[in-house]
């Protein structure tokens, strides 16, 4: 089946960094990937749609400057959390769309645990 | 705005156990919705898938059930297992995008 590779799983910074993380789809082609943000014991919420080649669709409330999404091919898209603050961490997780048989399904990686000190 | 309610939010039950949980969305113009399931910790596994013209999906022990008209979907899961613990996520997708529910903590006892 479709994977999607997330990386890192877990990253741990001080405040005032920037953190990227990644989100690879490994044997499809995804035009449109999908962030989002989960904080403890609540459920997923979507930050931005992001489709190849264009610039993302951020939800409302979500500050696009704060985080940057790039999607620059079409199993390739990244998430930089800029300056990060200690109320940024949280778990981050992607997904992606894929085209053809598998263009219905949602495939997500495996989350990235971000701590900001 | 569509409004993804899953019930119980929680819930305890002995090995062996037959349990359905179940998931409830206010706008009825999905294109799928699918089950997944998320370890402390981690990412989601999706469970099934059900799309909008089908009333049922299966897959071993779990059996997913889609009733648009009413807004609902059941995740049924036979012999409950230890191994079964873990969150139960639903997720409606419409209109190109994916909105999840709160999910459903199952704890199965030895």
């Amino acid at each position: 089946g479709a994977v999607v590779s997330q990386h890192p799983s877990r990253v741990i910074c001080k405040s005032g960094t920037s953190v990227k993380i990644e989100c690879r789809s490994l044997d499809f082609q995804a035009t449109t990937m999908f962030w989002y943000r989960q904080f403890p014991k609540q459920s997923l919420m979507l930050m931005a749609t992001s489709n190849e080649g264009s610039k993302a669709t951020y939800e409302q409330g979500v500050e696009k400057d704060k985080f940057l999404i790039n999607h620059a091919s079409l199993t390739l898209s990244t998430l930089t959390v800029t300056s990060a603050h200690p109320e940024d961490s949280s778990f981050y997780i992607c997904s992606a769309r894929g085209e053809g048989a598998s263009r219905v399904k949602l495939f997500f990686g495996s989350g990235t645990q971000l701590s900001v000190l | 705005k569509q409004e993804v309610t899953q019930i119980p939010a929680a819930l305890s039950v002995p090995e062996g156990e037959n349990l359905v949980l179940n998931c409830s969305f206010t706008d009825s113009a999905i294109y799928n919705l699918q089950w997944f399931r998320q370890d402390p910790g981690k990412g989601l596994t999706s469970l099934l898938l059900i799309q909008s013209s089908q009333r049922e999906q299966t897959s071993g022990r779990l059996n997913a059930s889609l009733d648009k008209s009413s807004g609902r979907s059941t995740l049924y899961i036979a012999a409950s297992q230890p191994g079964d613990s873990a969150t139960y996520l639903c997720a409606v997708t419409n209109a190109g995008k994916s909105t999840f529910g709160d999910g459903t903590t199952l704890t199965v006892k030895p």
